[in-house]
């Protein structure tokens, strides 16, 4: 079966670190996504792993471990806009997603 | 090209009516897929293609639903006889393949705007 697991809701303050986390488990791999997703809108992609380690894309980093199925996000110097949901999503060919990280960032 | 676009971006029918829905992807994706979202949760795989070949569907999507994408290029989602359980989110995504090893992996997914389907 599929699984991926990622915690449901998350709060933080701004101008603070976040690392929302995923974990998972799948038939097939080829890479793990990041998206985020304001309320009412489209995923918009942020990051993809497809190799063992850390990707950094100026604010955002995104960690990979293969062997552990598992993978987080790191939000770094927050601001009131990183309020959204976050998307952990697998590869197998198709993206299967998980349920989706609700971040709120309070003032 | 400006993205992905889907149309209608609101559709709201009456239970048993016929609804279609359709997706126009970035023109150099040969990837489309359809997913189905509901409030809280992420999305929900349905079905997927590459070019005009419809290469996998979901088990959970029942034979009321079907998708076409005729000439490789625009898709179109089909639900007959609505049922209220079907009111959510749909989302269309493209994306471009590219070989290492002969093993198509996907490039990221571009999503539409999605249409929102509710079924009175």
């Amino acid at each position: 079966g599929q699984n991926i697991d990622q915690p449901t809701e998350m709060t933080a303050t701004e101008g603070a670190i976040v690392q929302i986390n995923c974990t998972y488990q799948t038939s097939g791999f080829n890479g793990l996504f990041w998206y985020q997703q304001h309320a009412g809108e489209a995923p918009t992609f942020l990051s993809y792993n497809v190799l063992d380690g850390l990707e950094e894309k100026g604010r955002f980093s995104s960690f990979l471990s293969r062997s552990k199925g598992y993978s987080y996000l790191l939000l770094k110097e927050l601001q009131m806009k990183d309020s959204a949901s976050y998307l952990c999503a697998v590869d197998t060919d198709k993206l299967i997603f998980g349920t989706g990280t609700r971040l709120q960032v309070f003032p | 090209d400006t993205g992905v676009s889907q149309n209608p971006r609101h559709k709201i029918t009456k239970r048993g009516q016929n609804v279609t829905f359709r997706c126009d992807p970035i023109s150099e994706h040969n990837r489309l897929y359809w997913y189905r979202q509901t409030l809280g949760q992420g999305p929900e795989f349905l079905t997927y293609f590459q070019n005009e070949a419809q290469l996998e569907k979901s088990r959970l999507l029942s034979d009321r639903f079907s998708a076409e994408r005729p000439k490789g290029s625009f898709s179109t989602l089909e639900i007959q006889r609505t049922e209220q359980g079907d009111s959510a989110m749909y989302l269309c995504a493209s994306s471009s393949t590219t070989g290492t090893g002969g093993i198509p992996t996907n490039e990221k997914l571009f999503f539409g705007s999605g249409t929102q389907l509710s079924v009175l």
